[in-house]
This record gives C-alpha cells, structure tokens and sequence, in this order.
C-alpha cells in the first residue's frame, strides 16, 4: 500500500515571498491533517479536513496559512507571506474513516525561510 | 500546564539498558494515549498504544494511569537501533496532541 506522499521535500525561500505544499493521503483515506514541526519540537496541527470540508483550523494563523482539500483527495498548503518563524518540517498525515483508525504521516516538507 | 509533557532529554544509554520515558498530560478528558517513534529527519510513526491495563510489544511496555495523567514507556534490553525520539502522543475525540519528544542515544 502506498503511503502518505508529499512535495517538495525541500524548500528554501526568503521572507516575504510565498510557498505551497502538496499532499497526496493513501488512498481511501477521508481524514487529512496539517501539522508544522518546529525543531526540538513536537508537530502541531494546522488544520484538520474530513473528506473536503474542514473540521479543525483553530490553530492555523489565517492571516497567512491557506489550505483547501477541493475533491477530498489530494491537499494543498500555502503560506503567503512567509516569515523567519515558518522555518519548520510540514507534515501531512491522513486516517481512514474510524477515529480509531491510526494517522500516517508523510515524510514532510522541510521549509527554511532566510 | 502544557498539554502534554515529557522528560527533556537526550537519554545516553549504552546497549543492553533499560531506560523508561514519562508522560503527563493536562486534559483529563483525552480518549487515548500513544508512543510514536520519530528517527532523525523522518516522519513520526506509530510505536504503540498505551492502555489502563499496561501493554507490552517486545522490548516495550506501555502503561496509563488516568487517576495521576501518566503515561510511561519501559525499553528492555536497548539496541543500537532504538536511537531516535519518543513522542508522547495523546488523543481528543480524532486530533493528536504531541509532546516535545525525548531523544534516546543507545552506544555500543
């Protein structure tokens, strides 16, 4: 079975400028989540979605995180304008239907913002 | 309070140690608990459940005390390839809450 697939893997961008990422869940999984690492760090959601709508964004800074789910499929992840604090590992994670089922994560996108 | 919090590491151990991890957490509602393994520039992956009634994988023994908002890990025997860093993970209704992890070096 295919894992969670995300990309780029790496990125390196100056502040200010904007950057997205993309996420790929196994397949047939309804749940899909955001989280950002910071390093020393453990993750910290971003965003939940269950199928395309979002079930959990209250820690997402709105003011300049966006993502969107549209077919309940793959998933995308932008950050406009991107500060010196947005240097993290983003990582997606997805989860079949049951709350029991376990969260598998992608290996990430490493984000350095100079 | 933090949500979720664990011993600041790393753990030095050499081969053959028994080294064990603790857990509390500040919501006494949470659903379920887990130990995830994180090696070095990988993505977290499951290590294992922890249940009320203690939980043991091999090497591992897990347990939960809901009464105190506890949660241990035990590592028997330690290798070589147990090097990486435990996150204590805990469950809402279908949101996880990590902790900061603590690194375990295991040397020959």
């Amino acid at each position: 079975e295919a894992g969670v697939a995300q990309s780029p893997r790496y990125k390196i961008i100056e502040k200010r400028q904007s950057v997205a990422f993309w996420c790929n869940p196994i397949s047939g999984h309804a749940t899909l989540y955001w989280y950002q690492q910071i390093l020393g760090q453990g993750p910290k959601l971003l965003i939940q979605f269950q199928n395309n709508g979002v079930v959990d964004d209250s820690q997402l800074p709105k003011d300049r995180f966006s993502a969107e789910r549209l077919k309940g499929v793959d998933s995308t992840l932008k950050i406009q304008p991107a500060k010196l604090e947005d240097s993290a590992v983003y990582l997606c994670a997805s989860r079949a239907l049951a709350v029991t089922d376990t969260q598998y994560f992608g290996p990430g996108t490493r984000l350095t913002v100079l | 309070r933090k949500e979720v919090e664990q011993d600041p590491g790393p753990f030095n151990v050499p081969e053959g140690a028994t080294v064990a991890f603790n857990c509390t957490y500040s919501n006494s509602a949470s659903q379920s608990f887990f130990w995830y393994r994180q090696d070095c520039r990988k993505e977290p992956k499951l290590l294992m459940s922890v249940y009320s009634s203690g939980n043991e994988d091999g090497r591992f023994t897990a347990q939960l005390n809901r009464a105190s908002q506890y949660i241990s890990l035990l590592i028997r025997d330690s290798k070589l390839s147990d090097s990486a860093t435990y996150l204590c993970v805990v469950k809402g209704y279908s949101t996880l809450t990590f902790g900061k992890g603590t690194m375990l070096l295991v040397s020959p």
